[in-house]
């Protein structure tokens, strides 16, 4: 089957760093994206990875490593407005149909 | 501005009464979808559509219907709800071209079936 395991629920304090995982069983790969969505609003798109290696963009990188099936979302010097549920997706062929992980909840305390 | 309207965005409806959920894109985007999301379950896709006069069944399609009529408008509709189809939904669209194609979302519409 197709699978995506990210954890339910982080914290992490403001100005600090999170590393947040997304791990994927798919029976291809053709990129993984991760979305941001706050509480009753839309997902917004952050970032997509189809090569291995990191992609940088501000505050926000993503890591991918196709052989191990794993990505992550790094998030450097974090504000309250960054408290959200982050959305690892993957794209398993060549169609636009999205595998969804069901979402990470970040807490951000003061 | 580009944008994915959706409406109603809140609803109270009882079991049986039929309704439906208009979706429309100002992007001339080819593929649009319909998605739920309910708690620790993330987005489940219900039907999707690669152009017009094309759709597909997603992952929980059961008790729903689209149509693809025209490029810009992808209506969800219920013929007859029933409770555990409460949830919060969103209609999304993206371009078809190579690389990443970044879905764009629609506010939500949060539906309550009693």
């Amino acid at each position: 089957g197709q699978n995506i395991d990210q954890p339910t629920e982080m914290t992490a304090t403001e100005g600090a760093i999170v590393q947040i995982n997304c791990t994927y069983q798919t029976s291809g790969f053709n990129g993984l994206f991760w979305y941001q969505q706050h509480a009753g609003e839309a997902p917004t798109f952050l970032s997509y990875n189809v090569l291995d290696g990191l992609e940088e963009k501000g505050r926000f990188s993503s890591f991918l490593s196709r052989s191990k099936g794993y990505s992550y979302l790094l998030l450097k010097e974090l504000q309250m407005k960054d408290s959200a549920s982050y959305l690892c997706a993957v794209r398993a062929d060549s169609n636009y149909q999205l595998i969804w992980g069901a979402g990470t909840k970040l807490i951000i305390k003061p | 501005e580009a944008q994915v309207t959706q409406n109603p965005r809140y609803l109270i409806t009882v079991t049986g009464k039929k309704l439906t959920v208009t979706c429309s894109q100002n992007m001339n985007h080819e593929y649009m979808s319909w998605y739920r999301q309910d708690p620790g379950l993330g987005l489940r896709q219900i039907y999707y559509s690669m152009n017009v006069e094309v759709t597909d069944k997603g992952d929980v399609p059961e008790g729903y219907k689209v149509s693809r009529k025209e490029k810009r408008n992808f209506p969800l509709i219920l013929e007859s709800p029933s409770p555990n189809q409460t949830s919060l939904y969103f209609c999304a669209s993206s371009p078809r071209t190579s690389g990443a194609n970044v879905l764009t979302f629609g506010a939500g519409s949060r539906l309550t079936v009693l």
